[in-house]
């Protein structure tokens, strides 16, 4: 598609359950981001997913949350047991990168609008 | 672990002012740099960068922002600002360009408030 798409917009839930996110990055894009955004927090990393390699998970806040990005493409970040500290903005973000030199284009994240999580 | 700053967490000035906002990071290793600017109600979106070359770099809107490597910052200036530049702005940077990819780490952003 022409953007990041990511669904569904809103959510709420209840203490508890589980939520997944969905994520649609741009076609052709190898590179593919979560992060959350809470009041007063500005941008926090989840995990990053490039290519055939393995993800970058050093932004997970606990075992409760993970993501997986099936076929190089779609991504979907799960949260287990949901809580109410979970409430935020959850951002996806996809970039195209080059190996070896450096490209106008590289590195140049792309926004989703976001999935706003209400935990109640 | 590699880190960014901005200074000040919230800006309220008059049109025609001029705005600069800091950011540091930590890394003393070779960086891209970056400014996203979230407008109210829209997606998060780039408003300059800096990979190398020319410290200097000018945006969209008429930003722009100075890397000063000694001083591990990446200011953004505009000289005179308008009600429409009413939004959050976000400093980033990630390490190595040309490596296999590495997370962007963000600064826990600016909201500026440009009063008409």
């Amino acid at each position: 598609g022409a953007g990041v798409s990511q669904s569904p917009s809103n959510k709420v839930t209840e203490k508890g359950k589980d939520v997944e996110l969905r994520c649609d990055p741009i076609s052709g894009h190898t590179a593919l981001y979560w992060y959350r955004q809470s009041l007063g927090q500005g941008l926090e990393f989840l995990i990053y997913f490039q290519g055939n390699s393995a993800p970058d998970k050093s932004g997970l806040p606990s075992d409760r949350f993970s993501a997986e990005r099936t076929g190089g493409s779609v991504s979907t970040l799960t949260i287990q047991r949901t809580q109410q500290e979970d409430s935020a903005v959850y951002l996806c973000a996809s970039s195209s990168l080059y190996r070896g030199f450096q490209s106008s284009g590289a590195n140049v994240l792309t926004f989703g609008a976001g999935s706003r999580l209400t935990v109640l | 672990a590699q880190s960014v700053s901005q200074h000040n967490h919230h800006v309220i000035l008059s049109e025609a002012a001029s705005l600069e906002l800091g950011c540091n990071y930590s890394y003393g290793g070779t960086v891209n740099l970056f400014w996203y600017v979230q407008y109210p109600g829209q997606h998060l979106q780039l408003l300059l960068k800096y990979f190398s070359g020319d410290p200097l770099v000018k945006g969209i809107k008429g930003f722009e922002a100075e890397f000063i490597k000694s001083k591990f910052s990446f200011n953004l200036r505009k000289p005179s600002v308008q009600w429409s530049d009413t939004a959050e702005y976000f400093c980033a940077v990630n390490r190595t360009p040309g490596a296999a990819g590495n997370k962007l780490t963000f600064g826990g952003g600016t909201r500026v408030l440009v009063k008409p």
